[in-house]
């Protein structure tokens, strides 16, 4: 059974630019959360899908977006990228889409905006 | 509205002492909480979670949490530090309301002391 992962590992950009990360979720995950994770603080939450639609959002501004797939994995956009963008992004996928779900997380992709 | 805080950004001990990171969590409902950890560079791995079952949660590498309703806590412990120990560590709540949508503290990052 593979874990989650993301891709890629590493990634730089300049301001202005649009960015797209990937992630593939644990065998028999249907849900797939995304959290920002700045240099220091725990990780915040962006949004999460469900079996393909959006299913809860955090304090993110629309230029921050996403899509789930039909295997379940999911992608993170974000457009317009601006310094306050570089952190660690972290997906996690979970059985389900409830509060006592345990979310799998991946190793995360780190964004460093110039 | 969820809220998890930490208290003591980072906490250090000595080989073989007891560990003791703290979290306290806000809710207006029953809470779900989970405690992860992360080594450098990576992702975050489950240690433990309460959803409302026994009070007191064991987890892996012999870390354990106790659920306590009327202080809003739920502490970390470890009888004895080892070296493999050093890391950050997060507290995370979520509930029937919320979903699957977690509410992450800051984190304590944690050294054991030869």
């Amino acid at each position: 059974e593979t874990g989650v992962t993301q891709s890629p590992t590493h990634l730089i950009k300049t301001r202005g630019q649009q960015v797209t990360l990937r992630c593939s979720s644990q065998s028999g995950h249907n849900t797939v959360s995304w959290y920002q994770q700045a240099l220091g603080q725990g990780p915040q939450f962006i949004f999460q899908y469900y079996r393909e639609e959006e299913n809860g959002r955090g304090n993110f501004p629309p230029r921050f977006s996403g899509l789930q797939f039909p295997n379940y994995s999911s992608e993170l956009n974000v457009n317009a990228l601006e310094l306050d963008d570089s952190a660690l992004y972290l997906c996690a996928s979970s059985p389900g889409p409830l509060g006592t779900d345990t979310q799998y997380f991946g190793p995360g992709t780190r964004l460093t905006v110039l | 509205a969820q809220s998890v805080t930490q208290l003591g950004s980072h906490v250090s001990v000595s080989e073989g002492a007891l560990v003791l990171l703290r979290c306290n969590y806000s809710s207006s409902v029953p809470p779900y909480l989970f405690w992860y950890v992360q080594y450098p560079n990576q992702g975050l791995q489950l240690l433990l979670k309460y959803t409302s079952a026994a009070t007191l949660v064991k987890g892996i590498n012999g870390f354990e949490a106790e659920f306590k309703k009327s202080e809003t806590s739920f502490h970390l412990t470890k009888p004895s530090a080892h070296m493999s120990d050093a890391a950050e560590y997060f507290c995370a709540v979520s509930d029937k309301d919320t979903g699957n949508q977690f509410y992450f503290g800051t984190g304590t990052s944690l050294t054991v002391i030869p």
